[in-house]
């Protein structure tokens, strides 16, 4: 069975410090995959898709930037981290990417810049 | 442009009680619309989804949702909730190539 992991669980960060998330996937090759981050009260905002190694596309303008590395493998980075970078970050996986398709959520990481 | 509009933000309701969670939403094309739930600390997880036949469509944990094309809505409900179903309920359509999610509503389960 499939399975999709993220680290850190949490994480405390100063303005202005590099960050590095990680993601996973198991059982499944060429998944399409995804960052989204949860901000309280405005729902899930995609930031990055990837449907092969080294095939990034950006949804929004930020400081931030992703990367895979690998077939089952998506990092989130940022140089400078602003007080804005503050929520939760999930990566998700769908087999298709194609409207019809599920995507599989990770248990997310919880990311507090100070 | 597609898009999907969570009436309301939080929904209090008593255990065994019946509970409805709204959703509209926007599409000029084929419409494809989602529910996922989000327990406390945790990833999204798919309750169910319509992609085309019959307008009820029954997911896990006894939940259903009904889509109305006329009224544009794919509103969530269950006859009877738990303490489990604590969470939050998101609502998507698919749409410029990608899933779009509502802002999300919480449901708060009162004993």
């Amino acid at each position: 069975s499939q399975t999709i992991h993220q680290w850190p669980a949490t994480l405390v960060q100063p303005v202005g410090s590099p960050l590095s998330l990680e993601c996973t996937v198991e059982g499944t090759s060429n998944p399409n995959l995804y960052w989204y981050r949860q901000a309280a009260g405005r729902g899930l905002q995609l930031l990055f898709y990837s449907v092969g190694i080294g095939q990034i596309s950006s949804e929004v303008p930020q400081n931030l930037s992703a990367s895979r590395p690998q077939d089952r493998q998506f990092i989130l980075s940022s140089k400078k981290l602003l007080l804005s970078d503050s929520g939760f970050y999930l990566c998700a996986w769908s087999v298709l990417g194609g409207g019809t398709d599920t995507q599989y959520f990770g248990p997310g990481t919880r990311l507090t810049v100070l | 442009a597609q898009s999907v509009t969570q009436l309301d933000s939080q929904v209090p309701v008593f255990e065994e009680a019946p509970v409805e969670l709204r959703c509209n939403y926007s599409s000029s094309v084929s419409v494809y619309l989602f529910w996922y739930v989000q327990y406390p600390n945790q990833g999204l997880q798919l309750l169910l989804k319509y992609l085309s036949g019959s307008t009820l469509v029954k997911g896990i944990n006894g939940f259903e949702a009904e889509f109305n094309k006329s009224q544009t809505s794919f509103h969530l409900r269950k006859p009877s909730v738990h303490i489990s179903d604590t969470a939050e309920y998101f609502c998507a359509v698919w749409g410029r190539g990608k899933i779009i999610f509502g802002k999300g509503t919480r449901l708060h389960i009162l004993p």
